[in-house]
């Protein structure tokens, strides 16, 4: 089975301060993560992926995220907030080796970025 | 521009009928997928497809059918079974060998009037 937390409903975070969005994982095996951005009644769109490799992994708009093995976290970060980032966040997982290939998705982390 | 095409935006339906939202891709990707999405809770499988006449049930199958008669569409279908109706349903697709991420529509909102 494959899990993913996102712990905070929200975060808050004024304009020009870093960011993170926590996300959690459990799977029993090697995962490929991702991370999700919805604006308001909006399909998600793809933001990075973990898939091997380098812990860093950097994507759209800024954003980057770290993949920590022991922790099985994959943290969103960014270093400094814009307005326009406010959205409905996800992370999602999947098992490298699953027989069904479809994504786990976290409950979403609502981010609130204020001017 | 390739990419997914969710119909209708905003649909309405009576108790006890059944309602069939459209999903086609234009991306030569294999796999597709059905979500629902309620607030507070991400997004749960319903149904997916990896191949032409072939589906899978997803975690919260029941009320719902699709089909995939051609690798460009997977209509998903509420039936009255479904007594919760009321979501965001999105359809989204990737590669065979994908290990990149999904391509996602833009969502179907489904009241229950």
């Amino acid at each position: 089975a494959q899990s993913v937390a996102q712990p905070e409903d929200q975060v808050n975070v004024a304009e020009g301060n870093p960011l993170t969005v926590k996300c959690t994982y459990s799977v029993s095996g090697n995962p490929y993560l991702f991370w999700y951005v919805q604006y308001p009644n909006r399909g998600l769109q793809f933001l990075l992926k973990y898939i091997t490799g380098d812990n860093l992994v950097k994507g759209s708009y800024g954003f980057e995220a770290e993949f920590n093995k022991s922790q099985t976290s994959f943290h969103l970060k960014k270093p400094s907030a814009l307005v326009s980032d406010s959205a409905l966040y996800f992370c999602a997982v999947i098992l490298r080796s699953a027989g069904r290939r479809a994504l786990t998705f976290g409950s979403g982390t609502r981010l609130q970025v204020q001017p | 521009d390739g990419g997914i095409t969710q119909s209708p935006k905003y649909l309405f339906r009576k108790e006890g009928q059944n309602v069939t939202l459209s999903c086609e891709q234009n991306l030569n990707h294999d796999a597709m997928y059905w979500y629902r999405q309620d607030p507070g809770q991400g997004l749960r499988l319903i149904y997916y497809s990896q191949i032409v006449n072939d589906f899978q049930k997803g975690d919260i199958a029941e009320g719902y059918s699709v089909s995939r008669e051609k690798k460009e569409s997977f209509p998903l279908t509420v039936t009255s079974a479904q007594k919760n109706p009321t979501a965001f349903y999105l359809c989204a697709s990737i590669p065979d060998r994908g290990g990149g991420g999904y391509t996602f529509g833009s969502g179907t909102r489904l009241t229950v009037v």
